[in-house]
């Protein structure tokens, strides 16, 4: 398995401002992606954060609204940018571990309130 | 249009009764996997299954996979209240690619 922190954990911000979020595993992974979850809702793939090349982005999402950086193998930021109050959701980065477990892991999520 | 729809959304059930959770997904996958969330919480990995007939059993909890109906069950065994949760299932499409498309989720209540 794989031990995935997330910061920050919550926060509330004014429309228009960004936020950045930050993903660290503690181990080496080559599969990181970044999740969306509105309030009651299930989960949407928004893009898998490739090392060292640009993020692959799902259908009704954009490198402009949600950039992201993969520095190495351990971190991932992503950007919530020029938010709205739409954009309130929680934020969940995960990775993909290959072998006998064969699954995803996710981090405890960011909670973000836009007003 | 790729869906991965369960059913029942929501359930209320009894301690003590058995109840099943379907996932019903609308292109090929030979893989799926099931997850909890608690609230407030991030999800926990419960059952990978990765082949068509794969059966995985964990407490009360059992899952199947049929990969040429496109269905996998979450079966619940004389429930009890520490079961309450929302369940999801997720395929990842294309298979193998680890692009998890998630379910509707089934939030479920066990009640005392």
């Amino acid at each position: 398995s794989a031990v995935i922190s997330q910061k920050p954990s919550r926060d509330i911000c004014q429309r228009g401002t960004s936020l950045t979020i930050q993903c660290q595993v503690d181990s080496q992974v080559t599969m990181m992606f970044w999740y969306r979850q509105q309030p009651g809702q299930s989960l949407t793939l928004i893009a898998t954060a490739n090392q060292g090349s640009e993020a692959t982005y799902e259908s009704g999402f954009v490198i402009d609204k949600f950039p992201i950086s993969r520095p190495n193998l351990t971190f991932s930021t992503l950007t919530v940018s020029n938010m709205s109050p739409e954009d309130s959701s929680i934020y969940l980065c995960s990775v993909g571990l290959a072998g006998p477990t064969d699954t995803q892991y996710f981090g405890p999520g960011t909670r973000l309130t836009v007003l | 249009e790729l869906k991965v729809e369960q059913n029942p959304l929501f359930l209320s059930m009894q301690e003590g009764k058995n109840y099943t959770i379907y996932c019903n997904y609308s292109t090929t996958s030979d893989r799926l996997y099931w997850y909890r969330q608690d609230p407030g919480k991030s999800l926990e990995s419960l059952f990978v299954l990765l082949s068509n007939g794969a059966v995985k059993q964990e407490g009360r909890l059992m899952a199947s996979l049929d990969t040429k109906a496109r269905l996998s069950t979450l079966h619940i065994t004389a429930a009890v209240h520490d079961l309450s949760a929302t369940y999801f299932c997720a395929v990842d499409i294309p298979s193998g690619t680890y692009k998890y498309i998630f379910g509707t989720g089934t939030r479920l209540k066990v009640l005392a």
